[in-house]
C-alpha cells in the first residue's frame, strides 16, 4: 500500500522556467511533509518543509504548496537551473515524537540548458 | 558543524555472513533511524532509535536489528545475508522530541553488496 505516491517518474524543464513536482498521500495522519533531492549513490539532502498547519511554505528558489483536502502537495523551483537535475522524492510524517518517514517513489528531474 | 556519518561507505560481503553498518549522528541530535533503499522498493523504513530506545520498527524480518548507544550513535545489523538485502543503507538524524516537528538529515550511505 503506497501511502506517498509520485505518479511521475520524470520530469523535463527547461532552464529558467518552473519545475513543478507533485506529491499525493493517503494517510490523513500525516501532519508533516519534506522534500529531498538525491543523486545516485548518495544520502537525500533536505530541501523544505512544511507543517498540515500551513498551506505554503517559500525557501529562496524553492516552495512547497500543500492542499490538505485534496491530500496532495507539490515543490516548485524557480528559476530551474542545471544543478537541480536530480531525483526528489517527497516524505510525509504523522505524529509528534514519531521520526519515521514514508517516502515517494521519486521523480527525476531533468533540466535541459 | 559536522553532518551525519555512515562508515563503512561501501561492503561486499558473501550470503549466510552477517553485517553492522555505523551511523553517527549530527551533535546534539537523539533520534537515528535507518532506511533501505532498493530499485524495486524504493526508500523503505527499518527503524527508528531515541535516547538508546527502539521507538519505532518498519516491516523487516528479524535479521534486522539495531542499536543506540548514549552518546547517540548507532548500529544496524543484518545478519545471515542474502541476496535481496545488497541495497543503500541510509541513517538519518533529527532533532526530535520537545513536540516540534524537526527535519532529518541523511548520511551519504552505505552501499551493500551481497554475492
Amino acid at each position: 500500500d503506497q501511502q506517498v505516491k509520485q505518479n511521475s517518474p520524470s520530469l523535463s524543464v527547461q532552464e529558467g522556467r518552473i519545475s513543478i513536482l507533485n506529491c499525493d498521500y493517503t494517510n490523513s495522519m500525516f501532519d508533516y511533509f519534506l522534500w529531498y533531492k538525491k543523486y545516485p549513490a548518495e544520502g537525500p539532502t533536505f530541501l523544505i518543509s512544511i507543517s498540515s498547519i500551513k498551506d505554503k511554505n517559500e525557501d529562496g528558489r524553492f516552495t512547497v504548496f500543500l492542499n490538505k483536502s485534496a491530500k496532495h502537495l507539490s515543490l516548485h523551483i524557480v528559476p530551474s537551473q542545471p544543478g537541480d537535475s536530480a531525483v526528489y522524492f517527497c516524505a510525509a510524517r504523522s505524529n509528534f515524537g514519531n521520526e519515521k518517514l514514508t517516502f515517494g517513489t521519486g521523480t527525476r528531474l531533468t533540466i535541459i540548458p | 558543524k559536522a553532518g551525519v556519518t555512515q562508515t563503512p561507505r561501501y561492503l561486499i560481503k558473501t550470503r549466510g555472513q552477517q553485517v553492522t553498518l555505523s551511523c553517527s549522528p549530527i551533535s546534539g541530535h537523539r533520534s537515528v533511524s535507518w532506511y533501505q533503499q532498493t530499485p524495486g522498493q524504493g526508500l523503505q523504513f527499518l527503524f527508528e532509535y531515541f535516547s538508546e530506545t527502539q521507538r519505532n520498527k518498519g516491516n523487516f524480518p528479524g535479521r534486522f536489528s539495531g542499536r543506540q548507544f548514549s552518546n547517540s550513535r548507532s548500529e544496524m545489523n543484518v545478519s545471515t545475508l542474502e541476496l535481496g538485502d545488497s541495497a543503500l543503507y541510509l541513517c538519518a538524524s533529527s532533532l526530535a522530541g520537545g513536540g516540534m516537528n524537526t527535519e532529518a538529515f541523511f548520511g551519504q550511505g552505505t552501499r551493500l553488496t551481497v554475492v
